[in-house]
């Protein structure tokens, strides 16, 4: 099964962005719907959008939108979130996460999680 | 439009069962969805999706006193036998037609 490993906690400031890695071993990013979710503080999950290398296609949550990019690089097996316009409501821990199923046509259930990277927004 | 929701709390006896509940839009009774298991200061774990017939396929390494199952628009996951390493919150994931997913705000289970 594939191993997902995150990029280290960062600290911003309002207004600026940020990007969080998600590097992947014992698979292809090809093979998979990559995910992006985060949780903020007292809160739930929240899904914030995809990207689907092999087609590729995305989609993002309504709320993210133009301010949310998810890209990845398939030579290193990395994906990549960036925000932007950040405020301090993105505080929270951020997680990518992969779907093998939506390939086969089987959902967007996701079977692999990332172990989270902690985003600080604070003036 | 995608509506799912969790009962935010639940609690049961170490040793008992405990049955969490994640409702489905009534437009979505046939939709599966996935629950998934974050243990405090941890990630996420998938557990297992669950079909709307009540069949569901578990996540590598998931003991079997973890099970899922479904009525109409009503899914579950039922814990037997609760351990202490169990108190988590659960969260319920269903997803749309297209890349689009969805969470319910998650159900926190205490092992008393």
């Amino acid at each position: 099964q594939v191993q997902l490993v995150q990029s280290g906690a960062e600290v911003k400031k309002p207004g600026s962005s940020v990007r969080v890695s998600c590097k992947a071993s014992g698979g292809t990013l090809n093979n998979y719907a990559v995910n992006w979710v985060r949780r903020a503080p007292g809160q739930g999950l929240e899904w914030m959008g995809a990207l689907v290398p092999l087609y590729p296609a995305s989609g993002y949550a309504q709320r993210f939108k133009g301010r949310l990019s998810i890209s990845a690089d398939e030579s290193t097996s990395t994906a990549y979130m960036d925000l932007i316009r950040l405020t301090s409501e993105d505080t929270a821990l951020y997680y990518c996460a992969l779907s093998a199923s939506f390939l086969r046509g089987d959902g967007l259930d996701f079977d692999s999680w990332g172990q989270g990277t902690l985003v600080t927004v604070s003036s | 439009q995608l509506m799912v929701t969790q009962s935010p709390s639940a609690s049961a006896a170490l040793g008992a069962s405990v049955k969490l509940t994640c409702t489905l839009n009534s437009r979505h009774i046939n939709y599966a969805i996935a629950w998934h298991q974050q243990q405090p200061e941890k990630g996420p774990r998938f557990l297992m999706k669950v079909n709307s017939d009540g069949s569901h396929i578990k996540g590598d390494g998931v003991p079997d006193r973890f099970s899922g199952s479904s009525s109409g628009a009503e899914r579950y996951l039922t814990i037997s036998s609760l351990q202490s390493e169990d108190e988590a919150d659960y969260h319920c994931q269903t997803w749309g037609t297209g890349i689009e997913v969805l969470f319910g705000g998650g159900t926190k289970v205490t092992v008393l």
